[in-house]
């Protein structure tokens, strides 16, 4: 199994649609969680981390279940600029970072 | 500047040849990492250093061989690379105080002939 699971996607979805993305993860010990994006040949950049009740930033809502491992990413409304490819990231103990192999979104006028 | 720099962007070199790669981070954070992506994988973390001392090696083969001489500066020295070790090296940097939010570099585009 691997530590940290995404769907792989591509999810294609129209402006305005609500698309909501999954990761799970395989270390019980682990303390933080966060959403990246990565746009095609560029860095990944932090979109937000996830706390145990959940956060939302304006559009993106995170949420955490620690029982069934498990993080989710909703977005809501979506813009083209949107599409990009979204990372779930896990914190696996001290500096140890464990990245999913992402999900790539594509939002179609 | 600001944020996480790295040079050079592009970077070809002979499996014979020895090439250094540069971080640096204008953030104040005390972390550095080291990160390789190839086409279709995920990041693999490669290093880890906190305030210059070494704290992850992900079983990275000695072919590469990181330097940090202060919390601001990362360097990550090539020697006897294979054409397998072509990839995105990117460098990333973070607080300590374990929120571990990291801010990535440009990357470094590396192809090995």
């Amino acid at each position: 199994r691997k530590e940290v699971e995404q769907d792989p996607g591509p999810f294609n979805v129209p402006e305005g649609a609500t698309v909501a993305f999954n990761c799970t993860y395989s270390n019980s010990a682990s303390q933080s969680f966060f959403w990246y994006r990565q746009d095609c040949r560029k860095e990944p950049k932090l979109l937000m981390s996830v706390y145990s009740s959940g956060n939302e930033d304006g559009r993106f809502t995170a949420q955490l279940n620690r029982a069934s491992q498990y993080i989710s990413l909703l977005i809501r409304d979506s813009k083209l600029s949107d599409s990009a490819t979204y990372l779930c990231v896990v914190n696996a103990g001290g500096f140890k970072t464990i990245f999913g192999a992402g999900t790539r979104l594509f939002v179609k006028a | 500047e600001t944020g996480v720099t790295q040079t050079p962007r592009h970077l070809v070199m002979g499996m014979t040849n020895k090439k250094s790669l540069k971080c640096e981070q204008h953030l104040g954070h005390n972390a550095m990492y080291w990160y390789k992506q190839s086409a279709k994988k995920p990041l693999e973390l490669m290093f880890v250093y906190n305030f210059k001392e070494q704290t992850e090696n992900n079983s990275v083969p000695s072919r590469f061989s990181p330097e940090c001489p202060n919390s601001s500066h990362l360097f990550l020295h090539l020697h006897t690379l294979q054409p397998e070790d072509s990839a995105l090296y990117l460098c990333a940097s973070s607080h300590d105080d374990g929120s571990y939010e990291q801010y990535f570099g440009p990357g470094t585009r590396l192809t090995v002939t």
